[in-house]
């Protein structure tokens, strides 16, 4: 109940492209959704977060949506530019459990 | 501000041998949280630290301990080290922990075990 699956394991986009990012969870009691970039060489930074209340959230080329009914959420990039070439994490938590529960990770390459 | 600072940077070590990983979090920030990331298996979360005290705890054997100090820096250490601790080990902190706040991370401790 306390995994987040995350898919792909791997993307590779052409420039100017939409990725696409998928996470389910199971546990009903997470109410915060964040997702991650790490570069190669540097440790993980936040790049976009969403609670329940809403079911879309827009930062420039990102957007996450949100399913609460179907426990899933997703990161969409719009664009897509060789230097969002990363890899992408996302990761649920609730107040009570002090810690992140994370993803297994998406390696996208973006192709010029 | 200064970011998170994790020393040493890179290390190799022996089977058997322990190690001592050192992390310095942001100005303020009292809660430290600690990874290990492998290829494939994605951030797995070691403990957490919040004011001195171990706040949460991942599932890894006992030879991985840490402990934070009044300054809110913290040292993880794992002991009678194994081919399979050969990780890249990140810290993170915040300011009040990691469920609703953004953790910010440093760059990472990469361990070798020969």
């Amino acid at each position: 109940q306390q995994q987040v699956k995350q898919s792909p394991q791997s993307l590779i986009v052409q420039k100017g492209g939409i990725s696409i990012i998928n996470c389910a969870y199971e546990n009903t009691a997470f109410d915060y959704f964040p997702w991650y970039q790490q570069f190669p060489g540097k440790g993980p930074a936040l790049l976009i977060a969403i609670r329940p209340d809403v079911s879309e959230k827009k930062e420039g080329r990102f957007t996450i949506s949100f399913n609460k009914s179907a426990k899933q959420f997703s990161l969409h990039i719009m664009d897509s530019q060789p230097g969002d070439s990363a890899t992408y994490f996302c990761a649920a938590s609730n107040y009570s459990n002090y810690q992140l529960i994370w993803g297994a990770g998406t390696k996208l390459i973006i192709k010029p | 501000k200064a970011g998170v600072t994790q020393t040493p940077r890179y290390l190799i070590k022996t089977r058997g041998q322990q190690v001592t990983l050192s992390c310095s979090p942001i100005s303020g920030h009292r809660s430290v949280s600690w990874y290990q990331q492998t290829p494939g298996q994605g951030l797995q979360f070691l403990f957490e630290y919040f004011s001195e005290t171990q706040r949460n705890k991942g599932n890894f054997p006992g030879r991985f301990s840490g402990r934070q100090f009044s300054n809110s820096r913290s040292e993880m250490n794992v002991s009678t080290l194994e081919l399979g601790d050969s990780a890249l080990y990140l810290c993170a902190s915040s300011f009040w922990g990691s469920s609703y706040n953004e953790q910010f991370f440093g760059p990472g401790t990469r361990l070798t075990v020969l």
